[in-house]
């Protein structure tokens, strides 16, 4: 199975701040094949980032994604409030699919 | 617009089986695989498999094979995953969620999701 090891495992961070989460595959994967999510607490995940870059529906633009191989990142460029949530890296390459341990974001 | 739409909480006892469901709408059921996700309380996601609603064509995380059997009714636009032999590892709320297209971006993201379904499981 493809390990995907995110860090850091939670953040503190600031309102306008820039923070950047990190994904390392055990294997190569095709960019394609990773995607982000955020997941607020009590409720399901929801897509942010697919295919390594491209911003889901309605996504702002402070969330950007990049990344190739086995070293994929998350930024999201001004942290605001509403942004308080676990973000999780997936890949969809290969059986199984896999998150990472996800990364806890709380404002300062 | 998309919607999935689970089944609710259950209690189950130890050893028991429990069926779950994921009632879609406002898509063609047929042209998307449905996926199914376990979340234990406060942990990551694991993926456990996925069915072609179409065919019926099923593939399963190996860890989950023996626990988890996943079916479509075509005619209700409905998924159901059955969980057996439940034991307190099985505790979670699990998630069913609409994959990418499998014709147009084979990518497995997951851009819809139900609300989550949780399972206790308890003498």
């Amino acid at each position: 199975a493809i390990v995907l090891n995110q860090s850091p495992s939670s953040i503190i961070a600031s309102q306008g701040e820039k923070v950047t989460i990190t994904c390392r595959a055990s294997s190569s994967i095709s960019s394609n094949y990773l995607h982000w999510y955020q997941q607020k607490p009590g409720a399901f995940p929801k897509l942010v980032i697919y295919s390594t870059s491209y911003r889901a529906s309605g996504v702002p633009s402070r969330f950007s994604g990049s990344g190739s191989g086995t070293s994929y990142s998350f930024t999201i460029s001004r942290v605001e409030a509403e942004d308080v949530a676990t973000y999780y890296c997936q890949q969809g390459s290969s059986n199984p699919f896999t998150f990472g341990s996800g990364t806890k974001l709380e404002i300062k | 617009q998309v919607n999935l739409l689970q089944s609710r909480a259950a209690l189950v006892k130890p050893g028991a089986s429990v069926k779950l469901s994921c009632k879609a709408s406002g898509y063609t059921f047929t042209d998307y695989y449905i996926h199914w996700v376990k979340q234990s309380h406060g942990k990551s996601l694991e993926w456990i498999g996925y069915i072609n609603p179409n065919s019926g064509y099923t593939n399963y995380n190996e860890k989950f094979k023996s626990k988890a059997t996943l079916t479509v009714d075509k005619s209700t636009n409905t998924a159901y995953m059955e969980l057996s032999r439940l034991t307190s590892e099985d505790s979670a709320t699990y998630y069913c969620t609409r994959g990418s297209s499998y014709i147009y971006h084979p990518y497995n993201w997951f851009a819809y999701w139900g609300q989550g379904t949780l399972v206790t499981v308890s003498s």
